[in-house]
């Protein structure tokens, strides 16, 4: 079964520090990787995601992630932190090898709150 | 494009009381996922449909869940005689396109507390 650890539950940064959120994941077989942002009281939003393509993926936000087989990770990182960053960010697997009629559900980590601090 | 929408956006009930919840998704988009997040964590897959199809459940979906989307359209999750360790906040996804193209979208979520 696939899963997904992120490191830290609260991360803060001043702002316009740089930002990083870690996610490992564990599988034998790489899988397609998220990362999703929940703003309070909302649902979540794609940032951006990896799907065996290029290893360094550049999403919404300024986010970008690194998909590292030997590390099995795919951090998160925004060079400066922006006030409008707070929120909750959550990593995701989906296993690469489904068949067409299988459910794609997302494994979801148990999340990150970024603070940035003024 | 008007987004994934769930209805209610809150719901306060009784034990042992019914509840249902809505889901319209993206128009076009030919599966819908729904999961449930607790305090502090993570969202869980509960149940799946591709067009009008039931072709996942997890678990965590006791025989007190019942989930439906008739003529692939809008979905409905209800629970009956809920317990107060139904409350969460449940959120419907909606996606279309080839695997590696798929994007899952979510609505604002119904977050559900049970007395």
């Amino acid at each position: 079964a696939q899963s997904v650890t992120q490191l830290g539950s609260h991360v803060s940064v001043s702002e316009g520090a740089l930002v990083l959120l870690r996610c490992n994941y564990s599988s034998s077989v790489p899988p397609y990787l998220f990362w999703y942002v929940q703003y309070p009281n909302q649902g979540l939003q794609l940032l951006l995601k990896y799907t065996s393509a290029a290893t360094l993926v550049k999403g919404i936000n300024g986010f970008e992630a690194e998909f590292k087989k030997s590390e099995t990770s795919f951090h998160l990182t925004k060079p400066s932190a922006h006030m409008r960053d707070a929120a909750e960010y959550f990593c995701a697997v989906i296993p690469s090898y489904l068949s067409s009629g299988s459910a794609r559900q997302l494994t979801f980590g148990s999340g990150t709150q970024l603070t940035v601090l003024p | 494009d008007t987004g994934v929408s769930q209805d209610p956006r809150h719901k306060i009930t009784k034990r042992g009381q019914n509840v249902t919840f809505r889901c319209d998704p993206i128009s076009e988009h030919n599966r819908l996922y729904w999961y449930r997040q607790t305090l502090g964590q993570g969202p869980e897959f509960l149940t799946y449909f591709q067009n009008e199809a039931q072709l996942e459940k997890s678990r965590l979906l006791s025989d007190r869940f019942s989930a439906e989307r008739p003529k692939g359209s809008f979905s409905t999750l209800e629970i009956q005689r809920t317990e107060q360790g139904d409350s969460a906040m449940y959120l419907c996804a909606s996606s279309s396109g080839r695997f590696r193209e798929e994007t899952q979208y979510f609505g604002p979520g119904t977050r559900l507390l049970v007395l």
